[in-house]
């Protein structure tokens, strides 16, 4: 079992829509919890972060995390054609040097 | 101004070569990284140096051997090619803090393709 685990999709909406984004993980010493965006042939881009159970909302984007549940998700609303990209997942613990363990990706087709 | 680079962004070679891949940063960052993304956009990391000091080595062959010369740069250094060292390679960069807003900067990536 992997220690992050995230529908690889492709999950294609039509524009104006919410997308729900998700992850489960294992590893209850995680505390850090990011989401980046990857748009194709390109690096991995930090869209949020956060490090406690609850919402935190950044404009169009929500991020929502239940350590209880050990599941996160993005939730982004209004969706745009230039949101067409690969979601990935990432956390780690708190001490010791940053080492990231993502999510497999989800790819995101927003159709006008 | 690209705040991390690597090169070559494509690089295509035969088995059993030796090949490099360069990166620099330009942000003052003291944390560098090298994670390997595979065909199915797993991303995993590989080594990661903090002020020219190995401080993460993942379970990785050792025909990849990283170097850092000064604190801007890391390469990579990969001995033997195999067909599955195929993958993107990605150089990252950030502070060194434990605090969760402390974001990892990647590059654009280096693509490998052994035949």
């Amino acid at each position: 079992q992997k220690e992050v685990e995230q529908d690889p999709g492709p999950l294609s909406v039509p524009e104006g829509a919410i997308v729900s984004l998700n992850c489960t993980y294992s590893n209850s010493a995680f505390q850090y919890f990011m989401w980046y965006r990857q748009y194709s042939r390109k690096g991995p881009e930090l869209l949020m972060y956060t490090y406690s159970s609850g919402n935190k909302e950044d404009g169009r984007f929500t991020a929502q995390v239940d350590k209880s549940s050990k599941y996160i998700s993005l939730f982004i609303r209004d969706s745009q054609p230039s949101d067409s990209a690969t979601y990935l997942c990432a956390m780690r613990i708190i001490a010791g040097a940053q080492k990231l363990v993502f999510g497999q990706g989800t790819r995101l087709t927003i159709n006008p | 101004d690209t705040a991390v680079s690597q090169t070559p962004k494509y690089l295509v070679t035969q088995m059993g070569n030796d090949k490099s891949i360069k990166c620099e940063q330009n942000l003052g960052h003291d944390t560098m990284y090298w994670y390997k993304q595979d065909s199915k956009k797993f991303l995993k990391i590989m080594f990661s140096y903090n002020n020219k000091e190995l401080i993460i080595n993942e379970t990785v062959p050792n025909r990849f051997s990283p170097k850092s010369p000064d604190k801007a740069h890391l390469n990579l250094h990969i001995n033997s090619l195999e067909l599955g060292d195929s993958a993107v390679y990605f150089c990252a960069s950030s502070q060194v803090s434990a605090g969760p807003g402390n974001t990892i900067y990647f590059g654009e990536g280096s693509w490998l393709t052994v035949v």
